[in-house]
């Protein structure tokens, strides 16, 4: 079974440019979750998905910061304009099914550099 | 808003020693889960525990659910280097959002 696919692994990018990270979550799994994680620390939920609707988004900067899952399966984050707090690991992660059980699967990750 | 503090915050020790991390909050989680990161990769779960009191064995690791589901313990015995990396816990929002919050992370080093 494939895992949780994301790209690109790396990004550097200046202050004020836009970037975008992609995430194809495995197969069959219904809930996608995007998360920062600041180097040494924790990830902070940013973004939960249920199919393509949007569940918990109380932690995304909407000023800056925009999420999409089309047709339920692959998801885009998008910043913009980018600041130099946002330079961190955004992971994404996908589960199959809703119980207290069951369990989220990450991807790599994308390591955003922010100039 | 929800916290999850865990301790310590970096652990270095010897190859065979036994040692314990803490993941505590004032709120109560529906299930708690331990996950394991190393460098360039996401987090792997180790376990979950969904019943207050519960505790799980996964080898040379135990780890312990507290009575009113606040806290949590991860006990490793004889550590090998292997065991090497960022410890996270995390903690299950109710009422079954499945939303989970992350511990600040218990980084251990094991030396050979």
């Amino acid at each position: 079974e494939a895992g949780v696919a994301q790209s690109p692994r790396y990004k550097i990018i200046e202050k004020r440019q836009s970037v975008a990270f992609w995430c194809n979550p495995i197969s069959g799994h219904a809930t996608l979750y995007w998360y920062q994680q600041i180097l040494g620390q924790g990830p902070k939920l940013l973004i939960q998905f249920q199919n393509n609707g949007v569940v918990d988004d109380s932690q995304l900067p909407k000023d800056r910061f925009s999420a999409e899952r089309l047709k339920g399966v692959d998801s885009t984050l998008k910043i913009q304009p980018a600041k130099l707090e946002d330079s961190a690991v955004y992971l994404c992660a996908s589960r199959a099914f809703a119980a207290r059980s069951s369990e989220q699967f990450f991807g790599p990750g994308t390591r955003l550099t922010v100039l | 808003t929800q916290l999850l503090e865990q301790s310590p915050q970096f652990l270095s020790i010897q190859e065979g020693e036994n040692l314990t991390v803490y993941c505590n909050s004032s709120s109560v989680f529906s299930s708690l889960q331990w996950y394991r990161q190393e460098p360039g990769e996401g987090p792997v779960l180790l376990v979950t525990v969904v019943t207050g009191g519960e505790v799980k064995k996964l080898k040379r690791l135990t780890f312990q659910f507290g009575d009113a589901r606040k806290d949590s313990s991860l006990h490793i015995t004889a550590a090998q280097p292997g065991d090497t990396g960022l410890y996270l816990c995390a903690g299950g929002v109710p009422p079954g959002t499945y939303k989970y919050i992350f511990g600040t992370g218990t980084r251990l080093k094991v030396l050979a």
